[in-house]
């Protein structure tokens, strides 16, 4: 059973940099056909597409945190990263890393971890 | 971007309703649209893949039907274990965007 697992800091002051890493369990992160992506929500809001990266080493984010985020894949240690530069309060938020199985020419979010609460406050 | 809206955003039914949730994109996106269950404090769920698979371990009741602009979630017999959040997700261009949510709640 594959698992998935958030875990870093859960208070970030402002302007500095919010790092999190996903250790993936009960599969390789080098398998072929999947994306690793990162997804937020903020405290009562809707789910946001962070970015996701192929193991291939392609990259995508989304256009309005482009200039800020960057991911990596550590495959020794099956594990994938998000760092958020320059961190606002609207920055706060549960932010979860996911599995997002490509096939038939399109993607869908597969398999969640459980969420990390992140908040960005002095 | 593309924009996903859904509706409506909130709606309040019994056990054994016949529940529908519409999203709708902002251009054409074929079938390349996603649904999810979210509860309180948990992560999304995937129920329908590519707008009409149903994911497996999914129960029958969720059907999804639609393409190009407008789409449709259908719970046809709700159950207590079905009062969540549900959002769409259109995989057709990056960035991947979502619909901003319909709860469901216990009439």
């Amino acid at each position: 059973q594959l698992l998935l697992q958030e875990s870093g800091p859960g208070l970030v002051k402002p302007s500095e940099t919010l790092s999190l890493t996903c250790t993936v369990s009960g599969g390789s992160i080098s398998s072929s056909s999947f994306y690793w992506a990162w997804i937020r929500q903020p405290p009562g809001k809707g789910l946001e597409y962070i970015g996701s990266l192929y193991s291939g080493g392609n990259t995508y984010y989304t256009p309005s945190l482009k200039s800020r985020v960057s991911t990596s894949v550590d495959t020794s240690k099956n594990q994938f990263s998000l760092n958020l530069t320059s961190v606002t309060a609207a920055d706060t938020a549960v932010y979860f890393c996911a599995r997002a199985r490509q096939s038939y020419s399109s993607s869908w979010f597969e398999t969640w971890g459980q969420g990390t609460l992140v908040t960005v406050s002095s | 971007d593309i924009q996903m809206t859904q509706s409506p955003s909130s709606l309040s039914a019994s056990v054994g309703d016949r529940v529908t949730i519409t999203c709708r994109a902002s251009q054409s996106i074929s079938t390349y649209l996603n649904w999810y269950q979210q509860k309180p404090g948990k992560a999304p769920k995937v129920l329908i893949y590519v707008a009409s698979s149903l994911q497996s371990g999914v129960p029958s009741r969720f059907s999804g039907s639609g393409s190009g602009t407008d789409f449709t979630l259908t719970i046809s017999s709700l159950q207590p274990e079905d009062f969540a959040t549900y959002y769409c997700q259109q995989s057709y261009n990056i960035p991947w965007t979502f619909g901003q949510g319909t709860k469901v709640e216990i009439e």
